[in-house]
């Protein structure tokens, strides 16, 4: 049962552009939400995260939006950059339980185009 | 600050093998854990440790083993691996206070082929 999915595999825009990922989830106990870029033939690298107290975090060009009651979460880049060209993954945990096991949806591949 | 090191960055094994994929950080992090990454099915937890000599089970634990003797080091065994373990490895390792105790850090990951 994947608790936290990734609808859309892949993803385009164009340069300048607003890139929206987008991300749900089925378990209401998870309180800490993130996302992670990964590059070809690396690891992935932390880029935002929000808690579950809040509806939105900001950080430069990166937006995540948080609906609980939609058990939804949204990536949103903007403007859209070539070097943004990569998988992206969301992630849930609860913070308290479970050690705060990272449970990851499938990725999104975004493909920026100049 | 070289933070989460896997080694080795490639391995084939036929089916049957053993082999240990290594995994050492020096963030000084409590919590580690090891993920695989399979097409289309995103990075599922493999196992996981809250500290030295501590650890336990994640979504996909049958065939690997793990211990955890130090803080910076958490090796995964394939006791005798199979074809179905051909995938990504990446070890992770966070924090378990501070303002980053939330965010798990990945190394480059492991690449790993039975034949």
């Amino acid at each position: 049962d994947q608790q936290v999915k990734q609808n859309s595999p892949s993803l385009s825009v164009q340069e300048g552009r607003i890139s929206i990922l987008n991300c749900d989830y089925t378990n209401s106990m998870f309180d800490y939400f993130l996302w992670y870029k990964k590059y070809p033939a690396e690891g992935p690298t932390f880029l935002i995260s929000i808690s579950s107290i809040k509806d939105k975090n900001e950080d430069g060009r990166f937006t995540v939006f948080l609906n609980k009651s939609a058990k939804h979460l949204s990536l949103h880049i903007v403007p859209s950059q070539p070097g943004d060209s990569a998988v992206y993954f969301c992630a849930a945990s609860q913070i308290y339980n479970q050690g705060g096991k990272l449970i990851f949806g499938q990725g999104t591949e975004l493909s920026v185009k100049p | 600050n070289a933070g989460v090191t896997q080694t080795p960055k490639f391995q084939v094994l036929k089916t049957g093998q053993s082999m240990t994929l290594q995994c050492a950080q020096d963030m000084n992090h409590e919590y580690m854990s090891w993920y695989r990454q399979d097409p289309g099915m995103g990075l599922r937890l493999i196992h996981y440790s809250v500290g030295a000599g501590i650890t336990d089970q994640g979504e996909v634990p049958n065939g690997y083993n793990v211990s955890r003797s130090t803080t910076e080091d958490f090796p995964l065994r394939l006791l005798s691996a199979a074809p179905s373990q051909t995938s990504v490895y990446f070890c992770a390792s966070r924090a378990d206070r501070g303002n980053s105790k939330n965010i798990q850090y990945f190394g480059a990951g492991t690449r790993l082929s039975v034949l």
